[in-house]
Parts: C-alpha cells; structure tokens; sequence
C-alpha cells in the first residue's frame, strides 16, 4: 500500500540542527511531490515547502527561507527536511504528505520535535 | 499570503444531524489552469491528517459520501450531511493555489 514513513522523536538544543526523514513505499517515487507540515503543541497546520523528487526543484515557505534545506534519494526513495538554528518556537510535530492537486494522502505519522535546553 | 478564515472553531453537533464549516480565502482561489486548489482535512484526534475533499468539491477515495465541499472564488463550505461519531476532529481547509500554501485556522467538531 501506499505509506510514507518517518523516522523517530528528536530532541534538540536551542541553535542545533535537526534532520527528518520521509521513506516513500507503494507508489513511482518520482511521480509525486512531497510537502513537510509542521503542527506546534495545540496549535494548526503550517506548510513548510515541497520537493519534486523527479526534478529535484525545491519550493520553501519564505518564512523557513534560509533555515530549511529538503533533499532526496531516489534510490532509497527517502525525502528529507533540515531544519537548522532550532529555536523553542519550533518544538512541533513535522509532518511529510504525497502531493497531487495540492497536498494529498497519504500522510507520514508525524516527528516530533522538541527544543529545549 | 493568501489568509484563510474560517468559521465556527468550534462546532458541536448532535449526532445524526448535519453540519457546515465556513471558509473564507483573502483572494480568490482560481488558478490559471482554470482549477480552484481548495482543500479539506481532517485531523482525528491523535492521527495525521488526512485529504478528504480536493479542487473544492471532488472527495478522496474512500471518503463517506456524507461529506461534501462546494463554493467557489474566495467562498467555500464543507458540509457533513449525517454527522457520526468518527467525525470528531478538527477540519482544516487550505489552498494551494498561491505560494506560500496556507491553512485556515482549523474547526474543532464535537459530539453534544
């Protein structure tokens, strides 16, 4: 079936970097974007960006510009999202979704991250 | 960035009645293409969200027929015509017509 599965919980530092990743399964990997959403304690749903794993072309959200790097391998049909100078602010769970008309299904189970000293 | 409003958050219903959210976008959602990227999730409590209705009104495999979306330009519903107890969450629409995506700011259903 189609999945997208993530890797485990991080905690992070204040200043540290963190990396996620997002395994794609039961689908042609190039044939569909993914996108990272993230959601903080309580709160809504916050688009982050989106890679085409065919092209390798790379959209981000301008408020993550600078901070945010989305990589893939093909082989291993895996997609990643960097987030760099952790702030307590984006203690959150990350999320990565199949794109099509926009974001689609399915979706990961979510990382949470957490910043803390 | 394009602003989705919507409304109620929060919205108890008996089970078995109906239910309407509201959501409202800064700008119009018609694309170039001629298509609306106007989209509904649902997020049950402790799950991922999940897409259930696309371009407005068309719904995602495996979707009950009981939810249905409608609207157009910067004016759209998501109506639930029988609500059960599985519906409980919280309902986000979205566009992503314009860059950056952005969500409303989601609609917490509740049984009564």
């Amino acid at each position: 079936q189609v999945q997208l599965v993530q890797s485990g919980a991080e905690v992070k530092k204040p200043g540290a970097s963190v990396k996620v990743s997002c395994k794609a399964s039961g689908y042609t990997f190039t044939s569909y974007l993914v996108h990272w959403v993230r959601q903080a304690p309580g709160q809504g749903l916050e688009w982050m960006g989106m890679i085409n794993p065919r092209e390798n072309t790379i959209r981000y959200a301008p408020r993550f510009q600078g901070r945010v790097t989305m990589t893939r391998d093909t082989p291993t049909t895996t997609v990643y999202m960097e987030l760099s100078s952790l702030r307590s602010d984006d203690t959150a769970v990350y999320f990565c979704a199949r794109g099509g008309s926009g974001i689609s299904n399915p979706w990961g189970q979510g990382t949470p991250v957490t910043v803390s000293s | 960035d394009v602003v989705m409003t919507q409304s109620p958050l929060s919205l108890p219903v008996t089970l078995g009645q109906p239910a309407s959210i509201s959501c409202r976008s800064s700008q119009s959602l018609v694309y170039s293409d001629g298509n609306t990227y106007l989209i509904w999730l649902q997020q049950r409590p402790g799950q991922s969200p999940r897409r259930l209705i696309y371009k407005v009104s068309n719904r995602d495999s495996g979707v009950p027929d009981r939810f249905s979306g409608s609207g157009s330009g910067t004016d759209f519903t998501l109506t639930i015509s029988r609500v059960e107890a599985e519906d409980v969450g919280v309902y986000y629409c979205m566009q992503a017509t314009h860059w950056p995506y952005t969500f409303g700011q989601g609609t917490k259903l509740e049984i009564k």
